[in-house]
């Protein structure tokens, strides 16, 4: 069954204290692999797909990387405008898409 | 601003009720996709549609029915509605073009309130 994991539940962090956020995944015949950010009460925000071991996609802060078990969002030096939840989500080859919990992130000025 | 549009924002009903809610994706995207999301529960994935036809089918109730018009707007049917039925419901839009990767936008959301 297609499974999606995100670690840890919640993270606090001080302002410019770089740290990384964990997807792990089980899916038949990935079609992608994809990164949002939430806020309250709001529609998730596309931030990346990555589809195949080895890449890599930036953007501002954050960077994503992806393995064949696993994806991280790498958050340098955040800010507190950072302070969201981080969402993961697989589309297998059953066309459906799987989100994981998500990462509550609180950045601290 | 995603480029999706839902309708309406906010919806207080009874139980045993039944509402519709609507969702216009962005312009030149052909799938949509209807997610339910309450307070304990992450995003849950209900359904599918590429160009008026199912696609694929998630943790959606019997009392709950979709479909996707000519025009590409969709709705989301929920009837015989629970008090647990209250959340928020999310549609979201994608490319779905060969060859692309499927990365999808969410509108602002439907919240629904039964009573």
């Amino acid at each position: 069954e297609d499974q999606v994991t995100q670690s840890p539940e919640a993270l606090r962090l001080q302002e410019g204290e770089s740290s990384s956020l964990n997807c792990s995944y089980t899916v038949s015949g990935l079609r992608g692999l994809f990164w949002y950010r939430q806020d309250p009460g709001k529609g998730p925000e596309f931030l990346f797909t990555l589809y195949s071991a080895g890449e890599e996609k930036e953007k501002e802060r954050l960077k994503a990387t992806l393995t064949k078990k696993e994806s991280f969002l790498h958050i340098t030096a955040p800010k507190p405008e950072d302070s969201a939840t981080y969402l993961c989500a697989v589309e297998g080859g059953g066309f459906k898409t799987i989100f994981g919990a998500g990462t509550r992130l609180f950045v601290k000025a | 601003d995603s480029g999706v549009t839902q309708t309406p924002k906010h919806l207080i009903t009874a139980t045993g009720q039944r509402v519709t809610l609507r969702c216009s994706p962005r312009s030149g995207d052909l799938s949509v996709y209807w997610y339910q999301q309450s307070l304990d529960q992450g995003l849950q994935f209900l359904i599918q549609y590429y160009n008026g036809e199912e696609r694929a089918k998630g943790n959606i109730l019997e009392r709950f029915s979709a479909q996707q018009f000519p025009d590409l707007h969709s709705e989301l049917n929920l009837s015989s509605l629970e008090l647990g039925d209250s959340a928020l419901y999310f549609c979201a839009s994608s490319a779905s073009l060969a060859g692309t990767y499927n990365e999808q936008f969410f509108g602002p959301g439907t919240r629904l309130t039964v009573l």
